[in-house]
């Protein structure tokens, strides 16, 4: 089955505790994507990646870092956690960019 | 001028009824442009895209209007299954930045 796929899910960590979410899709997509969403604010994506060892900024990459060593996975991480980080974040990939995009099921992330 | 904007809604209409949803866009160059569904805490999945021809999925029409930059969604017969949040989505030129999303409209369909 074609599918992104993130961990953890459910995520309660406290400010400064570096932590990685990680996501993989199956469908041997070179676009990957991170974005965040926000009550009233909407999908802002983070950060993005063409293709292995090509990733860029989006338009909230503050505070977070992603690397891309495989085609297949996405890691996103946080160094130092803080609170307005907390948020439900989705990984999504697609063939390339203005294509349809596959969403991974999302990771509700809360720093006190 | 936001990139791309939503009625949030919410839309509140009984089962049967039909509904129409509309967002505008800023860029005049995008060239991609979809309709996403998003339920209450799941992740977005796509509806629809957007053809300037128009385009019919069932009781789902979407519609473009490029010159006035303006795309529609039109629900016919509308179930409680229906009920989400619609999310306007139009592809940005800016390098590597794929998609752009509206915050979306909320659909509440009730029996």
């Amino acid at each position: 089955e074609a599918q992104v796929t993130q961990n953890p899910r459910y995520l309660i960590t406290v400010t400064g505790k570096k932590l990685t979410v990680t996501c993989s899709q199956n469908m041997n997509h070179e676009y990957m994507s991170w974005y965040r969403q926000d009550p009233g604010l909407g999908l802002r994506q983070i950060y993005y990646s063409m293709n292995v060892e090509v990733t860029d900024k989006g338009d909230v990459p503050e505070g977070y870092k992603v690397s891309r060593k495989e085609k297949r996975n996405f890691p996103l991480i946080l160094e130092s956690p803080s609170p307005n980080q907390t948020s439900l974040y989705f990984c999504a990939s697609t063939l390339r960019p203005g294509y349809e995009q596959y969403f991974g099921p999302g990771t509700r992330l809360t720093v006190t | 001028r936001k990139e791309v904007e939503q009625d949030p809604g919410p839309f509140n209409v009984p089962e049967g009824a039909t509904v129409a949803f509309n967002c505008t866009y800023s860029n005049s160059a995008s060239q991609s442009f979809f309709w996403y569904r998003q339920d209450c805490r799941k992740e977005p999945k796509l509806l629809m895209s957007v053809y300037s021809s128009g385009n019919e999925d069932g009781r789902f029409t979407a519609q473009l209007n490029r010159a006035s930059q303006y795309i529609s969604l039109l629900i016919r017969d509308s179930k409680l299954s229906d009920s989400a949040t619609y999310l306007c989505v139009v592809n940005s030129l800016a390098a590597g930045t794929a998609l752009i999303f509206g915050k979306g409209t909320t659909l509440s369909v009730s029996s």
